[in-house]
């Protein structure tokens, strides 16, 4: 099972509409992040959030990172098409020390 | 500045051949790691490391050996390759430790597409 969780696998929406992404585990994490990675590219870094309860925005994406620190979400308002891509969220468990772990990933596809 | 470089860029190989995949990375970085990426899912970790000498296993580390001989070099090896091997492996690497807490970036190289026939 993976160690991180995220939903849902797929998403294909319209320009203009809004939309969530989740990231749940059951256990702890020091802190999480969001990657997104375009086609025939690595992962780049949009985000990590460190306290429970944290919000944070990067211009219309929001993240919150849940208040046990096992969960996490990533809201896109009025989505668009340079939007798409694959999106993942990363994280280290509080027992873990450095063992950098990623979820199954969101493929999002906004359709203009 | 060059950060992540994997090499090579891709590969395909016969079942039973060996090969070594090389990851250097030019930012004083502390911790490396290696994934596999399939497709419809997300990075699995393979191996990885927290400095020069020192390496650890990761989710899915069966086929395949690791080295880090120097800090800024991290080194996969697949000793008999599968068809079950064949992937997009990726390279990564951060900072021990960053300036507010929490997790420092990790910075990924471009890739290495591996067929395995």
């Amino acid at each position: 099972t993976q160690l991180l969780e995220q939903s849902p696998q797929f998403l294909s929406i319209q320009e203009g509409e809004n939309l969530t992404v989740y990231c749940n585990s059951s256990s702890v994490f020091s802190s999480l992040q969001w990657y997104r990675q375009e086609p025939g590219e690595g992962p780049v870094l949009l985000v990590t959030v460190v306290t429970g309860g944290e919000v944070k925005k990067l211009k219309r994406l929001t993240f919150q990172f849940g208040d046990a620190r096992k969960d996490s979400s990533l809201h896109i308002t009025a989505a668009q098409p340079g939007d798409t891509g694959l999106y993942l969220c990363a994280g280290v468990r509080e027992t873990s020390g450095s063992r950098l772990t990623f979820g199954e990933g969101t493929q999002l596809t906004v359709n203009p | 500045n060059a950060g992540v470089t994997q090499t090579p860029k891709f590969r395909v190989l016969k079942t039973g051949q060996s090969m070594t995949l090389l990851c250097a990375q030019d930012m004083n970085h502390e911790y490396m790691y290696w994934y596999r990426q399939d497709p419809g899912m997300g990075l699995r970790l393979i191996h990885y490391s927290v400095g020069e000498g020192t390496t650890a296993k990761g989710e899915v580390p069966d086929g395949y050996n690791v080295s880090r001989l120097k800090k800024q070099n991290f080194l996969l090896g697949l000793e008999s390759a599968a068809p079950s091997q064949t992937s997009v492996y990726f390279c990564a690497s951060r900072r021990f430790r960053g300036n507010r807490g929490g997790l420092t970036e990790a910075f990924f190289g471009q890739g290495t597409r591996l067929t395995v026939v």
